[in-house]
């Protein structure tokens, strides 16, 4: 069973840049779609972007500009920076596996971490 | 983006009840479709993929349907445990979007 543990600075100052790791935990890197969402109550949960192993990245034309997710396939960990932010960048953030079966071309959400509280204030 | 429009957006319903949660998306997506629960503090947590497949461990009770731009997801019998907000979300495009929520309460 694959289990996801985030981590990461809650509390930013507008233009700062946000900072955020997961560790996964019962699986290696290889084989799915590492993926950072984000929740607020303004725009609800919002897909920020995914990366693979072969590094195949895809973000959200929204934050294209700003956004860069990394893969450490030596730790097993995947990491999220968000540049410049701005108060509408308060959210919690959740890391999360997106695993895509080959054989029936069925894309999923089925592990996440716990979520961080990520707060923009000046 | 593919917009997912759900209704209702609050359901007040019962133990036992037998509740329709409807997601409607703005083209055509085929089966692309997935269906989440989340509990407050909680991260949301996958229950049925491909419209209608029923992730391991989910109850039975739990059923999804639906093709194209209308889908539903019905649970059979309420109980305690099924209180929260459930999310549809598409992936038959990116940027991969959610529906905006339906609040299953007591």
């Amino acid at each position: 069973q694959v289990r996801l543990h985030q981590w990461g600075t809650g509390l930013l100052k507008p233009s700062e840049t946000l900072s955020l790791t997961c560790g996964v935990y019962g699986s290696s890197l290889r084989g799915s779609y590492w993926t950072w969402i984000r929740q607020s109550p303004e725009k609800g949960l919002e897909w920020i972007g995914e990366s693979n192993e072969s590094g195949n990245r895809k973000y959200n034309p929204s934050l294209k500009t700003r956004v860069t997710i990394s893969l450490d396939t030596s730790s097993d960990q995947f990491s999220l920076r968000l540049y410049s932010v701005t108060g509408a960048d308060t959210a919690v953030y959740f890391c999360a596996r997106g695993f895509y079966d080959f054989g029936t071309g069925e894309f999923y959400f089925d592990s996440w971490g716990q979520g961080t509280l990520v707060t923009v204030a000046a | 983006d593919i917009q997912l429009t759900q209704s209702p957006s609050s359901l007040p319903a019962s133990v036992g009840d037998r509740v329709t949660l409807t997601c409607q998306a703005s083209q055509d997506i085929n089966s692309h479709l997935n269906w989440y629960q989340q509990k407050p503090g909680q991260a949301p947590a996958l229950l049925i993929y491909g419209a209608s497949v029923l992730e391991t461990g989910v109850p039975s009770r739990f059923t999804g349907g639906g093709s194209g731009t209308f889908f539903t997801l019905t649970i059979a019998s309420l109980q305690v445990e099924d209180f929260g907000t459930y999310f549809c979300q598409q992936f038959h495009d990116v940027p991969y979007t959610f529906g905006r929520g339906t609040d299953l309460k007591i």
